[in-house]
């Protein structure tokens, strides 16, 4: 079947920290990969996207690549911030109508 | 920019009770969908709908009911409502463009039924 397993959080962070979510997939064949972020009280937001292999998705200083060889597709950002604090889910398609999410990781960043 | 509107931000109801979510997108998207979200599993699906009087059975359809009579509204329905449908509600939509997967979502209701 298809699905999409993620870390559980919550991370907290220091700002400025490196961020690492962790993210993979099973798929039956060959989906695109999506990074959504949900802050609070809001509804989902798409952060980057890879439609095939090797893509290398990126928004907002985040980045993620879609590597076909170990099914992952992990979330990163170099320096955190404060108003980066949300949820995070990893979501993959292949045929447009189902997408299948995450459990979605939630990240605090502390000052 | 997309809007994508749900009319309640927040509904309580008793068990039993017949309940209307509604959901409106005001970009002209043929595909909308509904999903619940529960802590710790995520997104699942309910129904989704590729077009008007379209609809498609998700992963847990079972207790909900789904109708489109205008491409800008997508109701979802639940017959008798039970605790465990106590959920935060998420509508979504998009364009039936293979070339655009990107999903506009609402900002929830969050149900409790008691």
């Amino acid at each position: 079947g298809n699905s999409v397993t993620q870390m559980e959080g919550p991370v907290t962070l220091s700002e400025e920290a490196f961020l690492t979510i962790n993210c993979t997939y099973t798929a039956t064949g060959y989906p695109s990969l999506f990074w959504y972020v949900q802050y609070p009280g809001e509804g989902l937001q798409l952060l980057l996207k890879a439609t095939k292999a090797d893509d290398k998705g990126s928004n907002k200083g985040f980045e993620a690549t879609y590597r076909k060889e170990t099914t992952s597709f992990h979330l990163e950002k170099g320096s955190v911030q404060v108003s980066d604090s949300a949820v995070y889910f990893c979501a993959l398609t292949l045929n447009f109508n189902k997408f299948y999410f995450g459990s979605g990781t939630k990240l605090n960043v502390k000052p | 920019d997309v809007k994508v509107t749900q009319s309640s931000r927040y509904l309580v109801k008793r068990t039993g009770e017949k309940v209307f979510l509604e959901c409106v997108q005001d970009m002209d998207h043929e595909n909308m969908f509904w999903y619940r979200q529960d802590p710790g599993l995520g997104l699942r699906l309910i129904y989704f709908s590729y077009d008007v009087k379209m609809k498609e059975k998700g992963d847990i359809p079972e207790g909900y009911s789904v109708s489109r009579e205008k491409k800008e509204r997508f109701s979802l329905i639940l017959e008798s409502a039970s605790t465990n449908q106590t959920s935060m509600y998420l509508c979504a939509s998009r364009v039936r463009d293979k070339t655009n997967e990107k999903l506009f979502f609402g900002s929830g209701t969050q149900l409790s039924v008691l």
